[in-house]
């Protein structure tokens, strides 16, 4: 049973499109957050939400718009997409906003933007 | 900015031989250490979390922490070929960094153990 979930995990679109990525996480977790990980592996905290409210939402375009319905789900969508949009997109949970221990993080969506 | 700093490697070592992983972190707040391993096309893993200054052992891997030098390092013990993959140090953000939740990765080493 996943933990955390996303999908899809592969995502090839052209410049100008809007695109969704879902998650999901079964582990009862208050805490979920989405990361950018660039060619160069370096992951970046885009936005948090506990609870379903917003807490981080780092320096990222007004392109890209987190929702989450309730505590379990947290979406991403992104409009206008650019080439440099392109990169691996993890989604992640953690126990409450502290994330004393860490966090859990999903399979990844690779998006390509051609 | 808040950052966490690590060698990118590549870090090469031969089969049962101890890989040694360092970084160093900037938020003097932060209490709380990750080492995450991610394999190719694959997420970060959890291994290893660290939260007082001194040694954490866990099977193969022992993780060190010195917060007076802001030091955070990962020992791999008798190293083998599946160990290979990139080792992400993260530090919890604090209030007094202005970032608390918030997991600040470093670049990841590149490890690779030779057969």
């Amino acid at each position: 049973d996943t933990a955390v979930s996303q999908t899809p995990k592969y995502l090839v679109t052209q410049m100008g499109n809007d695109k969704s990525i879902k998650c999901e996480q079964n582990l009862g977790h208050d805490t979920m957050y989405w990361y950018k990980q660039d060619s160069k592996k370096f992951l970046k905290i885009m936005f948090s939400y506990n609870n379903k409210e917003l807490i981080i939402n780092e320096t990222v375009p007004n392109r890209f718009s987190p929702k989450s319905p309730d505590k379990a789900h947290l979406n991403l969508h992104i409009n206008s997409l650019e080439l440099g949009d392109s990169a691996v997109y993890f989604c992640a949970s953690s126990r409450n906003y502290r994330a004393n221990y860490g966090y859990t993080f999903g399979s990844g969506t690779r998006l390509t933007v051609v | 900015q808040k950052e966490v700093e690590q060698n990118s490697g590549p870090l090469s070592v031969p089969e049962g031989a101890i890989a040694s992983l360092n970084c160093t972190y900037s938020d003097r707040g932060s209490q709380s250490f990750f080492w995450y391993r991610q394999y190719s096309g694959k997420s970060p893993e959890l291994i290893m979390s660290i939260y007082s200054n001194g040694d954490k052992e866990d099977g193969r891997f022992t993780a060190q922490l010195n917060k007076a030098s802001q030091y955070v390092s990962l020992l791999i013990r008798d190293s083998q070929p599946s160990d290979s993959a990139t080792y992400l140090c993260a530090a919890l953000g604090s209030n007094y960094g202005g970032s608390q939740g918030n997991l600040i990765f470093g670049k990841g080493t590149k490890l690779s153990v030779k057969p």
